[in-house]
This record gives structure tokens, C-alpha cells and sequence, in this order.
């Protein structure tokens, strides 16, 4: 897999836009990037992947750079709920496997 | 359309035990997957499948064995418990090249 970097941790106010950013300056051409998140002690959550190409989908977008060594998740309003741990995740192959790092701790506030 | 179901949700075992924990999926997804989360840590690997009868070793396999004979059922078997393996056990299933589903977790305590 390989190598991610991501901020210990991270606030946002409720209602704003928050912005995850990861580096992963030694992805490989055909490896995606994957997001998971973490709340409390629950099992983790997909949230969304990508190539090289932006996504959305109902819960946040993936904006990758064009060189592909860094990407930002984007939840577009944030809640008290989103409050959690966020992984980035480079997997190699077709990601039969995980390997998960120490994310980001979001805390949204009021 | 249940998910990933595991069993039991909790359990505690004596030092010198075993125990079967039970990992089922109806998504008909190839991939299933076994990790742990000690307290305040991250997700380790144990085992991984890609296919009925096939599995691979993760990152933390020792105590541990695994095996695939349907593609619903993942079971993750601890051969003689120990304190160290008092973790929160997550299974997890997918497609290639998609994301994970992840089950509710088995919290173990081993006494």
C-alpha cells in the first residue's frame, strides 16, 4: 500500500464545509484512493473512492490533484455526526486488503 | 438485506479457551476480511480472503486461524485465548476495487 499522511486532527464548525486533506506522494498509476470513517467505537464506514478524476456522492466529494500525490475529502456541511476518526487509504491491487493508518480526528462543534 | 452480521456481539473467554467468531455477509461480495482494534488504537489486520477457499495472513495473525469454505461465512477462530487478544473484532466484506462493508464488532475480554 502505499504511504499516507494525514493531520492528527482537525475542528470545524457545524454547518461548515470541512476539508480533509491526505498525501500520498508515492501512489502508484492505478491505485485508488479510499476514505473510511470511524465513529466513536462503531465499525468503520466507506465513505467514497477515486481514480484520478473528482467524486461526489451523498455524503462528501473527493477532489485528487492532478499529479495524484495529494487529495482532500470534503464533507460539504458538517454535523455534530460527523464527528470521527477519517482514514485515507491507498491499497494496492484491486484493495483485497486494508492497511489502516491513525486518520484524522475530526471534531465538529456548535 | 442484513450486511455483514457478526456473532456474538460479546463475549468473554477464560485464558486457555477457544472460541469461533462468526463473521456472514449476503452481499455475495469475494472479499472478507478480520481485524482488531485494541483500546484507543488503530485497525490491525489479521486474516483476508479473496475468494471460498482461499485466505491470507494479515499484519497480527498469530492465535488466530480463518477459513473460507462458502463465500458467505468468514469464521475467526482463537485457538487458545490469551489477555492480549482482548480487542474488538471487526469483519468486513467487499467487491474488488470497491469499498469495505464493515460488521458492529465482537468486543472479546479474555480473563
Amino acid at each position: 500500500d502505499a504511504k499516507t499522511t494525514q493531520p492528527t486532527s482537525m475542528d470545524c464548525a457545524e454547518g461548515r464545509a470541512a476539508n480533509l486533506p491526505c498525501n500520498h506522494s508515492t501512489i502508484s498509476g492505478n491505485e485508488y484512493v479510499y476514505w473510511y470513517r470511524q465513529i466513536h467505537s462503531q465499525g468503520p464506514q466507506y465513505i467514497i473512492h477515486g481514480l484520478k478524476n473528482n467524486e461526489t456522492n451523498e455524503m462528501a466529494s473527493l477532489i485528487i490533484t492532478e499529479d495524484r500525490k495529494s487529495s482532500t475529502l470534503i464533507l460539504p456541511h458538517a454535523t455534530l455526526r460527523d464527528t470521527a476518526v477519517y482514514y485515507c487509504i491507498v491499497p494496492s491491487g484491486t484493495a483485497s486488503k486494508l492497511t489502516f493508518g491513525t486518520g484524522t480526528r475530526l471534531q465538529v462543534t456548535l | 438485506n442484513a450486511g455483514v452480521t457478526q456473532t456474538p456481539k460479546f463475549q468473554v473467554l477464560k485464558t486457555g479457551q477457544s472460541m469461533t467468531l462468526q463473521c456472514a455477509q449476503d452481499m455475495n461480495h469475494e472479499y472478507m476480511s478480520w481485524y482488531r482494534q485494541d483500546p484507543g488504537m488503530g485497525l490491525r489486520l489479521i486474516h483476508y480472503s479473496v475468494g471460498a477457499g482461499i485466505t491470507d495472513q494479515g499484519e497480527v495473525p498469530n492465535g488466530y486461524n480463518v477459513s473460507r469454505s462458502t463465500t458467505e461465512d468468514f469464521p475467526l477462530r482463537l485457538l487458545s485465548a490469551a489477555p492480549s487478544q482482548t480487542s474488538v473484532y471487526f469483519c468486513a466484506s467487499s467487491r474488488p476495487a470497491a469499498g469495505y462493508t464493515f460488521g458492529s464488532g465482537t468486543r472479546l475480554t479474555v480473563v
